[in-house]
C-alpha cells in the first residue's frame, strides 16, 4: 500500500506564481524522485535526489531531499500553462522497493 | 529511438474474465517493471523482470502474473478480473533496473464492468 503522504492533493495557481508540494513518510528513503504525468502519457522523471539535504534544480524546478530522509519537497517557480499535470513523488527504500505518493494535480489559470 | 510502447491502449472486460497486456521496452533495455495506477492509490509496483526472470514483486495477489521474453518484451496477465482491477497499467523499462533510469510507457487503461 501507499507509504508516502503527498500534499496538496490539488492546486489551482495563477500563471507566474510559485508552487510548492511535498511528500512525507514514516519510512526512511535512500532516493527521492519527482515525476510529472500529463494526460494520456506515463510519468516522466523530473528530478532525482540521492543524499539527505541535497537541493537540486532543473530549470524552474527545485527539489530537496529532507535531512531526516523521510520527506522531500518540489518547488516550481514562475509557473506557466505547460506546468499543468500531475506531479508524483517516489521514494526508494533499502530493499529497492519504490513507493509513490498519490500525486498533486496542478492547474494553471492563464 | 522509439519509446516504451504498450498495447492495447484501452481495454474493457467483464468480471471473471482474464486479460493480457503487452509492453515493448526501449531497444536495448533489459528491465521491465509494471505498475498499477488508480486515483485513490496512486502508482503501485507490481513486478519487475530482467533477462526473462522476475527479480522483484510487489504486494499483489497471485491473479497478477507476468513474464518476459528473450527480446525483453513483457506481458502481464490478470486472471479472474474484479471491479477493483480497473486501473491504468504502466510499464517502465530501463537498461539494468535502476529506478531513476526508468522510462514509462503511456499505459493501458483497463476497465472491468
Amino acid at each position: 500500500g501507499q507509504q508516502l503522504n503527498q500534499s496538496p492533493q490539488s492546486m489551482f495557481i495563477q500563471e507566474g506564481e510559485d508552487v510548492s508540494m511535498n511528500c512525507t513518510s514514516s519510512s526512511i528513503f535512500n532516493t527521492w524522485l519527482w515525476y510529472k504525468q500529463e494526460p494520456g502519457e506515463g510519468p516522466v522523471l523530473l528530478i532525482a535526489l540521492y543524499k539527505a539535504g541535497e537541493l537540486t534544480s532543473n530549470g524552474r524546478l527545485t527539489a530537496q531531499f529532507g535531512i531526516t530522509r523521510k520527506d522531500s519537497f518540489l518547488n516550481i517557480s514562475a509557473s506557466i500553462p505547460s506546468d499543468v499535470g500531475i506531479y508524483f513523488c517516489a521514494g526508494l527504500r533499502n530493499d529497492y522497493k519504490l513507493s509513490f505518493g498519490a500525486g498533486t494535480t496542478v492547474t494553471v489559470r492563464a | 529511438k522509439a519509446g516504451v510502447t504498450q498495447t492495447p491502449r484501452y481495454l474493457i472486460k467483464t468480471r471473471g474474465q482474464q486479460v493480457t497486456l503487452s509492453c515493448s521496452p526501449i531497444s536495448g533495455h533489459r528491465s521491465v517493471s509494471w505498475y498499477q495506477q488508480t486515483p485513490g492509490q496512486g502508482l503501485q509496483f507490481l513486478f519487475e523482470y530482467f533477462s526473462e526472470t522476475q527479480r522483484n514483486k510487489g504486494n499483489f495477489p497471485g491473479r497478477f502474473s507476468g513474464r518476459q521474453f528473450s527480446n525483453s518484451r513483457s506481458e502481464m496477465n490478470v486472471s479472474t478480473l474484479e471491479l477493483g482491477d480497473s486501473a491504468l497499467y504502466l510499464c517502465a523499462s530501463s537498461l539494468s533496473g535502476t529506478v531513476n533510469e526508468q522510462f514509462f510507457g503511456p499505459g493501458t487503461r483497463l476497465t472491468v464492468l
